[in-house]
């Protein structure tokens, strides 16, 4: 069974912090995503990765890097932390091939910014 | 680029009813459609997907309908139950910098009456 591992459930910071999430799976996935869940606006994706390294922008990357320095392991970071990046973060792996493999989520992390 | 709108946002039935979940998606050449349900404070998970090759796809009380030359798809869940409540979401891929991303609904929160 594939196993999503997000490092923290809720996290509490203030405003210009610079901020780590992390995400880990267990099942040698080559793609990577981060999405954040906001109220009546769906999952929107922030980055993803496809490899080792290798990072695309998503539809909402402002504010927002990554880093892919190992296959497992996908952080987000929040450069300087506002208030309108309090949200639920999620993250999720799928295999790259063949196309449209289903993704796994992470349990994901609440995130408020005071 | 995929655009999906999904609908009813919200959708109450009484137990043992039929709830019946719509999406419509833009990007012609979609050809996945994955449904996730998310119950209160835990991930989404994957409950069901289509293929762009089949119309239809059942598994249990769960069933997903597929018409590409309309380009909307949608969920079938029979004889509802009270652990059915959950939110719902809808997703096609979009091809973007040679890689797959998912483009999600905004949810639909289904909630079954006892």
């Amino acid at each position: 069974d594939v196993k999503v591992t997000q490092s923290s459930r809720y996290l509490v910071k203030r405003t210009g912090e610079k901020v780590f999430l992390e995400c880990v799976q267990d099942m040698d996935h080559e793609n990577m995503f981060w999405y954040r869940q906001d109220p009546g606006l769906g999952l929107r994706l922030i980055y993803f990765s496809y490899d080792v390294k290798m990072k695309e922008k998503g539809d909402i990357p402002e504010g927002y890097s990554v880093s892919r320095e190992k296959k497992e392991r996908f952080s987000l970071i929040l450069e300087s932390a506002s208030t309108n990046q309090t949200s639920m973060y999620l993250c999720a792996s799928s295999l790259s091939f063949p196309d449209n493999q289903p993704q796994h989520f992470g349990d994901g992390t609440r995130l408020s910014i005071l | 680029g995929e655009n999906v709108e999904q609908h009813p946002s919200t959708l109450s039935v009484q137990e043992g009813d039929s709830a019946v979940i719509k999406c419509t998606y833009s990007d012609s050449a979609s050809n996945y459609f994955p449904w996730y349900k998310q119950e209160l404070g835990k991930r989404p998970q994957l409950i069901i997907d289509i293929r762009s090759n089949v119309g239809e796809k059942k598994d249990q009380r769960i069933a997903v309908t597929l018409n590409k030359t309309a380009k909307h798809f949608s969920l079938h869940i029979t004889e509802t139950q009270p652990e059915d409540s959950a939110v719902y979401f809808c997703a096609a891929p979009t091809l973007m910098d040679s890689s797959y991303k998912l483009i999600f609904g905004s949810g639909t929160r289904l909630l079954v009456r006892p």
